[in-house]
């Protein structure tokens, strides 16, 4: 089925670093939002965007809504060892249905 | 707790039996969605729910599946005949509004043997 891509797949970090991933789409959407999902658990909001270029923060988490409404990035600050988990992006573009990403999986090193 | 609920939390079943999965929504939200969710992929769009209105079906939900709302509030949703590919996690999601944030419950794990 449809799904964003999202990069990287995924990511091996020393505790204390910062990190980056993003989310990319081929179309123009109008809703981003930001999970975390830990295994066997749901996917738990962390950010939800709405506007091009908005850039919203929540805690150590930093998310920006791209220009060009095709793309989205999430920065973790100071990671810590329970930012271990995978992150999805989703979008809709107007419709009931939304499309998530395939997911970046964090593992802090400690 | 408020959140979205899920009822059972781990269903084993074996091929060709039906089962039955509900959710209960955050109370004030409207809007109902259906997810599926294999290992290793985010969760796939199965259903859509306005109050009992169920709005949008994605190709993904074959004619064993259904799901309904009867009174706006709480959703089942029944797979019949069951096969192996069904094994996954289901969850549910609801929403106050359309674009908006979407909040999910624990899933159902199901395994069919």
């Amino acid at each position: 089925g449809q799904q964003l891509n999202q990069s990287p797949q995924s990511m091996f970090i020393q505790e204390g670093e910062d990190v980056s991933m993003n989310c990319t789409s081929s179309s123009i959407f109008n809703t981003w939002l930001w999970y975390k999902q830990d295994p066997g658990e749901g996917p738990v909001l962390l950010i939800a965007l709405y506007k091009a270029g908005e850039l919203t923060s929540n805690g150590r988490l930093t998310a920006q809504f791209g220009i060009t409404r095709k793309d989205s990035f999430l920065n973790i600050s100071a990671s810590i060892p329970s930012d271990v988990g995978i992150y999805f992006c989703a979008r809709t573009s107007g419709t009931y249905k939304y499309i998530f990403g395939t997911g970046t999986r964090l593992k802090v090193l400690a | 707790d408020t959140g979205v609920s899920q009822d059972p939390r781990h269903k084993i079943t074996k091929r060709g039996q039906n089962v039955t999965f509900r959710c209960d929504p955050i109370s004030e939200h409207n809007r109902l969605y259906w997810y599926r969710q294999t290992l290793g992929q985010g969760p796939e769009f199965l259903t859509y729910f306005q109050n009992e209105a169920q709005l949008e079906k994605s190709r993904l939900l074959s004619d064993r599946f259904s799901a309904e709302r009867p009174k706006g509030s709480f959703s089942t949703l029944e797979i019949q005949r069951t096969e192996q590919g069904d094994s996954a996690m289901y969850l549910c999601a609801s929403s106050p509004r359309q674009p908006g944030e979407q909040y999910f419950g624990p899933g159902t794990r199901l395994t069919v043997t």
